[in-house]
């Protein structure tokens, strides 16, 4: 079966400029999240959703960030003004409700490179 | 403050030489404990997930298993393909579908 996707898989933005993210779940899954992986580091949480709800932003590093998923499904994250600080593999996950398994399944990630 | 450790950084295998990752932990409450394998350029792929001490969890070459304070991945003779970062994960909140907190990681090499 189709995993969880994202895209673009690469992003080369100049500081300053706006990037969105996107995510596409696992199908029926309704927790999804967030994490930042920098390099040579494990991914590292940012923000996560039950269905459209978003239950904690608190790994957002500043207001510049935003996430949505407005119909519980696909989930956007967005960078205004882009920073090179900001340069990161951007990782979404996606887990099914039920139980206390609740593995997360993640997609390939994108690349975000601010010059 | 919940955090995972994991050791070594790197590990360097010939084919065929069996060895042991560790991750040790330090949330409060044993809520499970995830790894993952992760290839370059590729998100990070479920291997297993341990909740009870004392539990283990097998995978062709690879076995995980669970103590109060620690989990280690066992590596029964490698091969070049099982060469990968492998995480270690906890999770963040003391519930089902919560964000995972994850060590940085053991880069593991198998020379042929």
């Amino acid at each position: 079966g189709a995993g969880v996707s994202q895209s673009p898989r690469y992003k080369v933005a100049k500081r300053g400029q706006d990037v969105a993210l996107r995510c596409d779940p696992i199908s029926g899954h309704v927790s999804l999240f967030w994490y930042q992986q920098a390099l040579g580091q494990g991914p590292e949480f940012l923000t996560y959703f039950q269905n459209e709800a978003q239950l904690d932003k608190s790994g957002l590093p500043s207001d510049r960030f935003f996430a949505e998923r407005p119909e519980g499904s696909v989930s956007t994250l967005k960078i205004q003004r882009t920073q090179q600080e900001d340069s990161a593999v951007y990782l979404c996950a996606s887990s099914s409700r039920g139980g206390r398994t609740y593995e997360q399944y993640f997609g390939p990630g994108t690349r975000l490179t601010v010059t | 403050e919940d955090q995972v450790t994991q050791s070594p950084e790197a590990l360097r295998l010939q084919e065929g030489e069996s060895s042991s990752l560790n991750c040790s932990y330090t949330v409060s409450g044993l809520r499970g404990l995830f790894w993952y394998r992760q290839d370059p350029g590729k998100g990070p792929e479920f291997l297993f997930t341990l909740y009870s001490a004392g539990e283990e969890k097998e995978k062709e070459r690879l076995k995980a298993t669970l103590t109060k304070k620690e989990s280690f991945l066992h590596i029964t003779a490698p091969k070049p393909e099982d060469s990968a970062t492998y995480l270690c994960a906890a999770p963040l909140l003391n519930s089902g579908n919560t964000p995972l907190v994850f060590g940085k990681g053991t880069r593991l090499s198998v020379i042929a």
